[in-house]
């Protein structure tokens, strides 16, 4: 059974970081992409971030650009996303998701973790 | 960036309802376009990949069409579990963009 469980989240000052983990299973994690996508209290989809199988290759929405990192390891089995200089506009609950056929439609989802930016 | 416009934003429905659901795309994404289901406090579920493609174990009373700018999401006979908000979202380009969600509510 293809599982994925977040970790990480929390209550963040502004301008503070966070290290999101996405520790997946009953899948061969190197075969596929994943992505960051996130939610806001009440609002819709928006994806944050992709990687592809190798780690070579990293797409950003441009309003995370230099700011946030997502990394992979492959022998963990283990997304990564890095959060710097948090704003309130980035509180919402994060998934990690894995890709489908493509790189970039998302066919399997984790449960989220919720990422509070508040003083 | 490719704006993804759904309509409507709400839609309320009886048990047994065809309900049909409209996504734009502001510019051609061929066939690339996915449909979500979510349910409050859940993960986004997949339902539909490349326009029509029905995800594997999403029941055929689900169904995808459409392609360049328009699509749609049909749903041919409501059940009760089928209440929820769907998404559409397009990887033609990136950013990957979703639609704002349309909410399929009990009448």
């Amino acid at each position: 059974e293809v599982q994925m469980v977040e970790s990480g989240g929390g209550l963040v000052q502004p301008g503070g970081s966070l290290r999101l983990s996405c520790a997946a299973s009953g899948f061969t994690f190197s075969s596929n992409w994943m992505s960051w996508v996130r939610q806001a209290p009440g609002k819709g989809l928006e994806w944050v971030a992709n990687i592809n199988q190798d780690g070579g290759g990293k797409y950003y929405v441009d309003s995370v650009k230099g700011r946030f990192t997502i990394s992979r390891d492959n022998a963990k089995n283990s997304l990564y996303l890095q959060m710097n200089s948090l704003g309130a506009e980035d509180t919402a609950v994060y998934y990690c998701a894995r890709s489908g056929i493509t790189c970039c439609d998302f066919a399997y989802w984790g449960q989220g973790t919720l990422v509070a930016v508040s003083s | 960036d490719i704006q993804m416009t759904q309509s409507p934003s709400t839609l309320s429905a009886s048990v047994g309802d065809r309900v049909t659901i409209t996504c734009r795309a502001s510019q051609s994404i061929s066939s690339w376009l996915a449909w979500y289901q979510q349910k409050p406090g859940k993960a986004p579920k997949l339902l539909i990949y490349k326009a029509s493609s029905l995800e594997s174990g999403v029941p055929s009373r689900f169904s995808g069409s459409g392609s360049g700018t328009e699509f749609t999401l049909t749903i041919s006979s409501l059940q009760p579990d089928d209440f929820a908000t769907y998404y559409c979202q397009q990887y033609n380009s990136y950013p990957l963009t979703f639609g704002q969600g349309t909410e399929v509510e009990i009448k």
